[in-house]
């Protein structure tokens, strides 16, 4: 049971370039969320996903997309990087069956990403 | 807008003191409050508080909520080096557009 998974663990873009984050969690949980984390300002929600098929913006979602096509898998997408989006990037997962499961998000080890 | 404001920004003590971290929100449809510890890595899960007044324990750590005052408070006791990480705070709310903000946390530094 490897719980929330994140690829890759660091990289290193230019300006203007693509790039795909994966998220994979084995404890079948309906919802994911990606975060960044910035010095001083925290964690703050970019995405989720209640469900397969379904996604839903969250605080800061302009420069992102995702994708939820499996129940398992949360992609996040950059289309055109920039420097402002340098930044560590979390994973979270947590399950609907009851009101304190939902609220309890587990979460990955980070995605170290750098925008040149 | 949804606020959550954690304090102190950062802490340095020294093993064996109780230290006091604070969290106050302001949260539409508020529904719960989740303290989590981010060491090198993932934030891991500590404690979720819905009730006023009712306390969780988890060994030296403990956690209480106020929902007439906004507040919560977690507290250690006995710090020890291990103990050194950054404590976040989230509240949760928006009724069925779930919503979860997240404080800019508290680092703690626990000195031998």
């Amino acid at each position: 049971n490897a719980g929330v998974t994140q690829t890759p663990k660091f990289r290193v873009l230019k300006t203007g370039q693509s790039m795909t984050l994966l998220c994979a969690q084995d404890m079948n949980h309906e919802y994911m969320y990606w975060y960044r984390q910035d010095p001083g300002m925290g964690l703050r929600l970019i995405h989720y996903s209640v469900g397969e098929g379904t996604t839903a913006k969250g605080e800061v979602p302009d420069g992102y997309n995702v994708s939820r096509l499996k129940k398992q898998n949360f992609l996040l997408g950059l289309e055109s990087a920039a420097p402002s989006q340098t930044s560590v990037y979390f994973c979270a997962s947590s399950s609907p069956r009851t009101a304190s499961s939902t609220d309890t998000q587990y979460f990955g080890p980070g995605t170290r990403l750098t925008v040149l | 807008e949804d606020k959550v404001v954690q304090s102190p920004l950062s802490l340095v003590v020294h093993e064996g003191d109780t230290v006091t971290l604070n969290c106050s929100y302001e949260v539409t449809n508020f529904r719960s409050l989740l303290w989590y510890k981010q060491e090198k890595k993932a934030p891991t899960f500590l404690f979720m508080l819905t009730s006023s007044g009712i306390e969780k324990k988890s060994g030296r750590l403990s956690s209480i909520l106020d929902k007439k005052e906004l507040f919560s408070i977690l507290n250690i006791t006995a710090t020890q080096t291990g103990d050194s990480a950054i404590y976040l705070c989230a509240g949760v709310g928006g009724g069925s557009n779930y919503k979860l903000t997240f404080g800019k946390g508290t680092l703690l530094t626990v000195n031998p």
